[in-house]
């Protein structure tokens, strides 16, 4: 059975930086690249960023990027999101998606989210 | 960034009617189109992409039509379990972009 569990959500104030996991097993991790999609409580859904199957491949949405930088350890079956200068903009919950197994952009599975709150 | 527009915002319904929600791009996608579903406090699932192929233990009950800017999310016999918001989003270019979300209600 396909599992995604994110961590790392917590209150942080304004400027504040933080870094969420998603710890993925059920499947081979290494063998799919990942994405973040958030959510604004009671808002719709917003991409976030993708990463490639290595690693090496990365992008992001304009929204975040230079702030949030996305990465993985495939020894540990774990995506990061590194997440600086936060804003009370990007209080969300933040979902870690697997794709499908032909293309990156198909969201396959969804994990539960973790609530990430900016507030001073 | 292409725009997906979903239409209507919310929708009233009863148990045992046919529905159908509807999304619009910004510019035409070819066939990369995804429905997803969200109850109350819980994560998106994901129910069809390419417009109209249902993921893994979706049911038949739900259908979607469309290509180049113009979609359908069709829900045949609405179950008190099908009572949720429903998301369509565009992977044909990035950044990935979503609709606004349709609330189907009791």
């Amino acid at each position: 059975e396909v599992q995604l569990v994110e961590s790392g959500g917590v209150v942080i104030q304004p400027g504040g930086s933080l870094r969420l996991s998603c710890v993925a097993s059920g499947f081979t991790f290494d063998d799919y690249a990942m994405h973040w999609v958030r959510q604004a409580p009671g808002k719709g859904l917003e991409w976030v960023s993708l990463i490639g199957w290595t690693g090496s491949d990365t992008y992001y949405a304009d929204s975040v990027k230079g702030r949030f930088t996305i990465s993985r350890d495939n020894r540990r079956n774990s995506l990061y999101l590194q997440m600086n200068s936060l804003g009370p903009e990007d209080t969300a919950f933040y979902y870690c998606v697997r794709p499908s197994a032909t293309y990156n952009e198909v969201f396959d599975y969804w994990g539960q989210g973790t609530l990430v709150t900016v507030s001073s | 960034d292409i725009q997906m527009t979903q239409s209507p915002s919310s929708l009233s319904a009863s148990v045992g009617d046919r529905i159908t929600i509807t999304c619009r791009a910004s510019q035409g996608i070819g066939n990369s189109l995804a429905w997803f579903q969200q109850k109350p406090g819980k994560a998106p699932k994901s129910l069809i992409y390419a417009a109209s192929n249902l993921h893994s233990g979706v049911p038949s009950k739900f259908s979607g039509s469309g290509s180049g800017t113009d979609f359908t999310l069709t829900i045949s016999s609405l179950q008190p379990e099908d009572f949720a918001i429903y998301y369509c989003q565009q992977y044909s270019r990035y950044p990935l972009t979503f609709g606004g979300g349709t609330k189907v209600e009791i």
